[in-house]
């Protein structure tokens, strides 16, 4: 268990309004990915942090933005969310004892824009 | 952003049967590793590997490296109805900072 809570865990909203995910890690570890899943697509990276208040965009980053003040929070805010941000959102870590950028995921949140 | 394709897709085979599953790409990986995901619940990590021509097994999974670092595959051996679910592979780019997913195999094992 990697310690890993996201929530929600389910979030239903309508176009336009801001919604926030939140990413929570026990473990204080330095690497905190945000990935989004769709069918098609595999996982897809959005954002990712590297230490507290260092944060660099991923491949899917447009009307995204994201927030790591501590250690063990990474937050994923839509400013305004819209039909095409539905998905299913996954925090993973990297703990950075291993060689490899091996990563451990969260069980996931499930966010439909109306 | 370095890309993995994966094939196939899906994939329905009977309990017993053996199967592969391809993951390749143009660029160089520094470690590819493979997941597999049930839903709705996140990826967890299955392998790592490493060096190229590397093969690791994990009971009746066979993972391999290309000599390149370039593809990976993995083999199932005699499948079960337990080995029902998505496999995701992920190539870790040079830069050690991010991964980068293959779209995906969803196996479906029927008893």
């Amino acid at each position: 268990d990697a310690g890993i809570t996201q929530s929600p865990r389910h979030k239903v909203t309508e176009t336009g309004t801001p919604v926030t995910l939140r990413c929570h890690q026990t473990e204080n570890h330095r690497y905190m990915y945000w990935y989004r899943q769709d069918p098609g697509h595999g996982l897809r990276l959005i954002h990712y942090s590297y230490g507290v208040k260092d944060t660099d965009k991923g491949e899917v980053s447009d009307g995204y933005s994201v927030s790591r003040s501590k250690t063990e929070d990474f937050l994923l805010t839509l400013e305004s969310a819209t039909s095409s941000q539905t998905s299913v959102y996954f925090c993973a870590i990297r703990p950075g004892r291993l060689a490899s950028n091996e990563q451990f995921f969260g069980p996931g949140t499930r966010l439909t824009v109306l | 952003t370095q890309l993995l394709e994966q094939s196939p897709q899906f994939l329905s085979i009977q309990e017993g049967e053996n199967l592969t599953v391809y993951c390749n790409s143009s660029s160089v990986f520094s470690s590819l590793q493979w997941y597999r995901q049930e839903p709705g619940e996140g990826p967890v990590l299955l392998v790592t590997v490493v060096t190229g021509g590397e093969v690791k097994k994990l009971k009746r999974l066979t993972f391999q490296f290309g000599d390149a670092r370039k593809d990976s595959s993995l083999h199932i051996t005699a499948a079960q109805t337990g080995d029902t679910g998505l496999y995701l592979c992920a190539g870790e780019e040079t830069s050690g900072s991010r991964l980068t997913f293959g779209e995906g195999t969803q196996l479906t094992v029927n008893p």
